[in-house]
């Protein structure tokens, strides 16, 4: 079964580093997506792509974060710097042309900020 | 923009109980609704979907899912619940013809055995 590919699966960095995620969405899909999910809550859209194009980072910290899908295949998320409170689970899905809302999620990369 | 509310934060279980989980939405236009779950240490995957049709849907390991236009509630049920249903729980909504979902704050579900 196609999967979402991330790395790394586990990150600890000192507050004020940089930190960088990558994602492979499963082959042929068009759209993919960055999430947050902070502890205890649900995840949150940070950035959506169509293809190589950015459609919505409305909820993007754009000061310290920047993403990318430079060839429309695979992403990177970065952080930097980071703060204590970007802490979390990112978490990248894909979805393909149908448009329905169903997403296929990665296991995540989990960030710790010390 | 639409928004999605789930009740109950946490719930706990015993084996063989009947479970239901309350989610109700947000939107004034026709959506696509969905519950995910996150087993633990696992990435998350699709329960359970309802695109249009019979409002009763059903999804894997038992699971199903009632859609009431009218409350628009999506609520997720199972009769009888197993000590590996121990999961994080989410209700999620996608604005028909949008991309993107839009999740709820998930329901942490631990059954006791």
């Amino acid at each position: 079964e196609a999967e979402v590919a991330q790395s790394p699966r586990y990150k600890i960095t000192e507050k004020s580093q940089a930190v960088a995620f990558w994602c492979d969405p499963i082959s042929g899909h068009a759209t993919l997506y960055w999430y947050r999910q902070i502890l205890g809550q649900g995840p949150e859209l940070l950035v959506q792509f169509q293809d190589e194009s950015v459609v919505d980072d409305s909820q993007l910290p754009k000061d310290r974060f920047s993403a990318e899908r430079l060839k429309g295949v695979d992403s990177t998320l970065k952080i930097q710097p980071a703060e204590l409170g970007d802490s979390a689970m990112y978490l990248c899905a894909s979805s393909g042309r149908t448009n329905t809302g169903e997403l296929f999620f990665g296991e995540g990369s989990r960030l710790t900020v010390l | 923009a639409q928004s999605v509310s789930q009740h109950n934060h946490h719930v706990i279980l015993s084996e063989a109980a009947s479970l239901e989980l309350g989610c109700n939405y947000s939107y004034g236009g026709t959506v696509n609704l969905f519950w995910y779950v996150q087993y633990p240490g696992q990435h998350l995957q699709l329960l359970l979907k309802y695109f249009s049709g019979d409002p009763l849907v059903k999804g894997i390991k038992g699971f199903e899912a009632e859609f009431i236009k009218s409350k628009f509630s999506f609520n997720l049920r199972k009769p009888s619940v197993q000590w590996s249903d121990t999961a994080e729980y989410f209700c999620a909504v996608n604005a028909r013809g949008a991309d993107g979902l839009t999740f709820g704050k998930g329901t942490h579900l631990i059954i006791q055995p």
